[in-house]
């Protein structure tokens, strides 16, 4: 069964530094999304992403947040300079269609912010 | 603020026992509904989706909408241990200037005990 997968599980870094995260959508889907969900917290969107534009984004998702399909698999969030509080599971997600938008979810990784 | 609000929890059911668990959506031009399992230190897993009020049934699933009443339910027949989780509800109003955002109540954890 196709699934979202998503590189690295597991994301160090110190604060300021630039972090890339990197998902491989299900393959016929044509929407994709992050979500982050802080320690015992609510599951949040951050971005929707449609034909190589962003369609939708959070207040969270400030100048610091990119996200790129660099080729025709790959999908991409950067957070430029890290913060403390951007420490969190970062989720991607895809779906066939916008209307009923059944999303998919990836394992998701895990980024601590030093 | 479109706020999805589930029962606190956490809910505890003897192992055989029905489930139930609650939702409810402040956004009444919400369309789309959906009921995600989250195991600890996992990623959200689709197990149901509806559309229609009224019932819609997968497996020992049985999903509950009533647009009136701006409410979700998921019941889960015959429970077993291993459906001891974190229960997500989600909700997507496609309307307006929405392209795919889900938001996502803050769950309820779900154990059953054998």
């Amino acid at each position: 069964e196709p699934e979202v997968t998503q590189t690295p599980s597991h994301q160090v870094t110190q604060m300021g530094q630039e972090v890339i995260l990197r998902c491989v959508p299900i393959s016929n889907h044509l929407y994709f999304y992050w979500y982050r969900q802080i320690l015992g917290q609510k599951v949040e969107f951050l971005v929707s992403f449609y034909n190589n534009e962003i369609s939708e984004k959070s207040e969270i998702f400030d100048d610091q947040f990119s996200v790129e399909r660099p080729d025709g698999s790959n999908f991409t969030l950067k957070i430029r300079s890290t913060k403390l509080e951007d420490s969190a599971m970062y989720f991607c997600a895809s779906s066939i269609t916008s209307g009923y938008n059944e999303q998919f979810f990836g394992p998701g990784t895990r980024l601590t912010v030093l | 603020q479109k706020e999805v609000e589930q029962n606190s929890g956490p809910l505890s059911v003897p192992e055989g026992a029905i489930a139930s668990l609650n939702c409810t959506y402040s956004d009444r031009g919400s369309q789309s509904f959906f009921w995600y399992r989250q195991y600890s230190g996992k990623s959200p897993e689709l197990i149901m989706s509806i559309y229609s009020n009224g019932d819609k049934e997968d497996g020992r699933f049985t999903a509950q909408l009533n647009k009136a009443s701006q409410y979700v339910s998921l019941l889960i027949r015959d429970s077993q241990p291993s459906d001891s989780a974190t229960y997500l509800c989600a909700v997507y109003n496609a309307g307006g200037t929405s392209y795919g955002k889900l938001t996502f109540g803050q769950g309820t954890i779900l154990t059953v005990h054998p």
